[in-house]
């Protein structure tokens, strides 16, 4: 079946600094998403990218989906420690549609 | 506009026991996942439901397991004779019908197995 796949899975940075994850499926993907998860919390729907090459930006974050739909990635610039928590990227797989997560990374940011 | 509603929280239960889970999904959805994730991990499909129709349960464990989405009322996520192993955060999801939305999850139950 299809697998979606994260590096790395921790991630630990200095406030201030850029932090990135990569996201790769198995297959291609039709669209992929993005959620956080902060610590103790549920994740939270950030974006949704669905063309090839796409990429989209809020605020400090940059989302980027590869020119064959197989892989993303998740920028951070100068990271805050609001930033903190686990990032998990989901691409829909199975016959019926579910979305299929990633492991996570999960980004820690010391003040 | 509430959100997916989850209860309880948090649930122990001792081994042997059965485990009820339920999930309101968001008004105007009616598409609900259910993911369960253990502690460090990522989040593992379980099942998709519809009302009155299972979808996809091809990440449900065949026994012990069983969910359901009446035509009135939550969704339930049921775990019979639960086992140690069977502690984790159960967190359901919903979404819009027909379309690729991301999805909404509720706070999640964290089930506790003594």
């Amino acid at each position: 079946g299809q697998q979606v796949m994260q590096i790395p899975q921790y991630q630990h940075v200095q406030e201030g600094e850029d932090f990135t994850t990569y996201c790769n499926s198995s297959t291609t993907l039709s669209n992929i998403q993005w959620y956080k998860q902060r610590p103790g919390g549920h994740p939270v729907f950030l974006i949704q990218l669905v063309k090839s090459g796409e990429v989209k930006k809020q605020k400090r974050l940059t989302f980027q989906f590869g020119e064959a739909k197989k892989n993303s990635s998740l920028h951070i610039t100068a990271t805050q420690t609001t930033d903190v928590g686990t990032y998990f990227c989901a691409g829909y797989g199975g016959s019926q549609g579910n979305l299929i997560f990633g492991k996570g990374t999960k980004l820690s940011v010391k003040p | 506009n509430a959100g997916v509603m989850q209860n309880p929280r948090h649930l122990v239960r001792r081994r042997g026991q059965e485990a009820r889970l339920r999930c309101s999904p968001m008004k105007g959805h009616s598409h609900v996942y259910w993911y369960r994730q253990l502690p460090e991990e990522g989040l593992k499909f379980m099942v998709y439901l519809q009302k009155e129709n299972i979808i996809d349960e091809s990440g449900m464990p065949k026994e012990r397991f069983s969910a359901e989405f009446p035509k009135e009322g939550p969704s339930i996520l049921r775990i019979q004779q639960v086992v140690r192993g069977d502690s984790a955060a159960y967190f359901c999801a919903s979404s819009r019908t027909g379309e690729r939305y991301g999805y909404t999850f509720g706070s999640g139950t964290r089930l506790t197995v003594v």
